[in-house]
């Protein structure tokens, strides 16, 4: 169990209006990301950040932005929700270490629909 | 084409078959490859690393073939509970970005 947590779990909301989704960790990782998963795309990340109000973009950022003002806190914003960014959205932090790579692990996700 | 690509199945085993799969990636820059499990509405949870000289882990033996740029996973006496997608992640060494194939689902049956 690597401490995440993620709020809500579950979220409805309408197009157009904005939405904060909070990832937190209890054990001090450094390294934070924001990935989505839809059905024939598999998991792909949105935002990452490698330090306190340290991120960059990943492979599908746009309408979304993030901030981690805390170690433990990273926060995804969708601007304006569009029916598009309806999906499962996952927050993970990674272990890495020199023989074998970064290890990722995984919060229970949210489960957002944008109607 | 994806960097990393997986049969997406579903592949359906009797309990106690064998069963493998494969994933290939296209950067030839990787350096860390994993296997994570993923059940049905729940997040994914790293199985194994792969090494290059391969690892087992129980039933479960990963490998790396570098030069065909693939990994496989071979699952040996297969369980009910072994029910789940596996996705293949690739990383491209020291950096933050790890890439996921989109999942193999396998149905083990009784």
């Amino acid at each position: 169990d690597a401490g995440i947590t993620q709020s809500p779990r579950h979220k409805v909301t309408e197009t157009g209006t904005p939405v904060t989704l909070r990832c937190h960790q209890t054990e001090n990782h450094r390294y934070m990301y924001w990935y989505r998963q839809d059905p024939g795309h598999g998991l792909r990340l949105i935002h990452y950040s490698y330090g306190v109000k340290d991120t960059d973009k990943g492979e599908v950022s746009d309408g979304y932005s993030v901030s981690r003002s805390k170690t433990e806190d990273f926060l995804l914003t969708l601007e304006s929700a569009t029916s598009s960014q309806t999906s499962v959205y996952f927050c993970a932090i990674s272990e890495h270490t020199k023989d074998q790579g970064a290890k990722q692990y995984f919060g229970p996700g949210t489960r957002l629909t944008v109607t | 084409r994806k960097e990393v690509e997986q049969d997406p199945g579903p592949f359906n085993v009797p309990e106690g078959a064998t069963v493998a799969f494969n994933c290939t990636y296209s950067n030839s820059a990787s350096q860390s490859f994993f296997w994570y499990r993923q059940d049905c509405r729940k997040e994914p949870k790293l199985l194994m690393s792969v090494y290059s000289s391969g690892n087992e882990d129980g039933r479960f033996t990963a490998q790396l073939n570098r030069a065909s740029q693939y990994i496989s996973l071979l699952i040996r006496d297969s369980k009910l509970s072994d029910s789940a997608t596996y996705l293949c992640a690739v990383n491209r060494g020291g950096g933050f970005k790890t890439i996921f194939g989109a999942g193999t689902r396998l149905f083990v049956k009784a």
